[in-house]
């Protein structure tokens, strides 16, 4: 059974360009999840979205904004970026229903020059 | 609101001894609880839940936690220490919204 899938890895982006980071989840979860990692900051949550529908909301600016499409995929945008943005961007699938645990993909790393 | 705390940045323990994580919790109802673990440079892997039954649960590498209600904690706890469990370890609180909370981790240490 593949795993979350994020793509890319790695990524260099210069201040005020926008990104797209991409999200496989595990086949059969419908849940997806975004949370970006600091150091100082921790996990931070984004957004989640079930079923192509956006369910759950953290704090970020209006920059941040996602997407789910039918078959599950996702995609997270940043436009506008700041030397903030910054971190480790992690893509979680679950499956439904409220027990069900999140198997995390190996993050996308964006750097912000 | 829900939250999660883990009072400790930093627990350091020898090789062998018997390790505890720290996470207490506040959230309206019923919790689903989780212990994620995270090696560097990589996402976190799950490695056991408290949904409802048992107050003990064993999850993976021979990792077990207990929910203790009214003191609202779920520590981490194993009973003999590996230098490979050296790692940042995030307790979790996931409610009836689907919201999930992670605490700010804390990072263990096994020395050998």
């Amino acid at each position: 059974k593949a795993g979350v899938t994020q793509t890319p890895r790695y990524l260099i982006k210069t201040r005020g360009q926008q990104v797209t980071l991409s999200c496989s989840p595990i086949s059969g979860h419908r849940s997806v999840s975004w949370y970006q990692q600091t150091p100082g900051q921790g996990l931070q949550f984004l957004f989640e979205y079930f079923s192509e529908t956006q369910r759950n909301k953290g704090n970020f600016p209006g920059r941040f904004s996602g997407r789910q499409f039918s078959n599950s995929r996702s995609e997270m945008n940043v436009s506008t970026l700041e030397l903030g943005d910054s971190a480790l961007y992690l893509c979680a699938s679950s499956a439904a229903g409220q027990g069900s645990g999140y198997t995390f993909g190996s993050g996308t790393r964006l750097t912000v020059v | 609101a829900q939250s999660v705390a883990q009072p400790e940045d930093q627990v350091n323990v020898a090789e062998g001894n018997p390790l505890t994580v720290k996470c207490t919790y506040s959230v309206s109802g019923n919790p689903y609880l989780f212990w994620y673990v995270q090696y560097p440079n990589r996402g976190l892997q799950f490695l056991l839940k408290y949904i409802t039954g048992d107050n003990l649960v064993k999850g993976s590498y021979g990792f077990e936690a207990e929910f203790n209600k009214s003191q609202t904690s779920f520590h981490l706890k194993k009973p003999s220490a590996l230098v490979s469990d050296s790692a940042l370890y995030f307790c979790a609180v996931r409610t009836n919204a689907g919201k999930s909370t992670f605490g700010d981790g804390t990072t263990l240490t096994v020395k050998p």
